[in-house]
């Protein structure tokens, strides 16, 4: 069974960039969706946005602009940088499991795998 | 698509049954699948999936959960709550690959 595990800063300053790394071990990455969505403390989820094996991306709007996520199939590793980071940045980051992939048709069983998540606090 | 969920706290007594109600602002249904899932967080934890595609258990969840609704109107149903079972309940639509979330609930020891 797959295992994820997030990892980057816990700090970042306003107006830098925040990075989170989540590596996967168990199963290879490759042929599935990945999820990363965020939580402040003490509030709701929010999409981030997902990411296939291959590259192909699809953003939340609201972030896009300053968005960027990527995969290394090589290292098994997904990665996500947010530029220009404020307060309301602030939040546990999360990656997951989605959809899978084969023979050309998607299979979906839910965000079945999520990482324990990396809390980031932006401040100046 | 928005996700409302209710209520908001829900109090309950062990070994007593309890729903949870999702409403989405369009219809989720699509291909024969309601394109909606179940989890449950826990204070410090990850989210966890219980539900998905409205009604499938994921793997090892207890059989007291259960997912029922179609189109816009969804519901969680815990037979009998466990001390295991109390937390915050997310309702979360994967129609589009833009999810979105329910606001959530908490089930707590009444």
């Amino acid at each position: 069974q797959v295992q994820l595990q997030e990892s980057g800063p816990q700090l970042v300053k306003t107006s830098e960039t925040l990075s989170v790394t989540c590596t996967a071990s168990g199963d290879s990455i490759s042929g599935y969706y990945w999820y990363w969505i965020r939580q402040p403390a003490g509030k709701g989820l929010e999409f981030i946005g997902r990411i296939y094996s291959d590259g192909r991306t699809n953003y939340n709007p609201s972030l896009m602009s300053r968005l960027t996520l990527s995969v290394d199939t090589s290292k098994n590793q997904l990665s996500l940088r947010l530029t220009s980071v404020t307060a309301t940045d602030t939040a546990s980051y999360y990656c997951a499991r989605g959809e899978k992939v084969a023979g050309g048709r998607w299979h979906y069983f839910g965000l079945d795998v999520w990482g324990q998540g990396t809390t980031v606090t932006v401040s100046s | 698509i928005v996700m409302t969920q209710s209520p908001l706290s829900l109090p309950v007594t062990p070994g007593e049954p309890a729903s949870i109600s999702c409403r989405s602002s369009q219809s989720l249904h699509n291909n024969g699948y309601n394109y909606v899932d179940w989890y449950l967080q826990k204070p410090g934890q990850s989210p966890r999936l219980l539900i998905y595609l409205g009604s499938n258990r994921a793997s090892g969840v207890p059989d007291r959960f259960s997912g029922s609704g179609s189109g816009t109107d969804f519901t969680l149903t815990i037979s009998r709550v466990e001390a295991e079972d109390f937390g915050v309940y997310y309702c979360m639509q994967a129609l589009e690959s833009r999810l979105s979330f329910g606001g959530g609930t908490k089930v707590e020891i009444k």
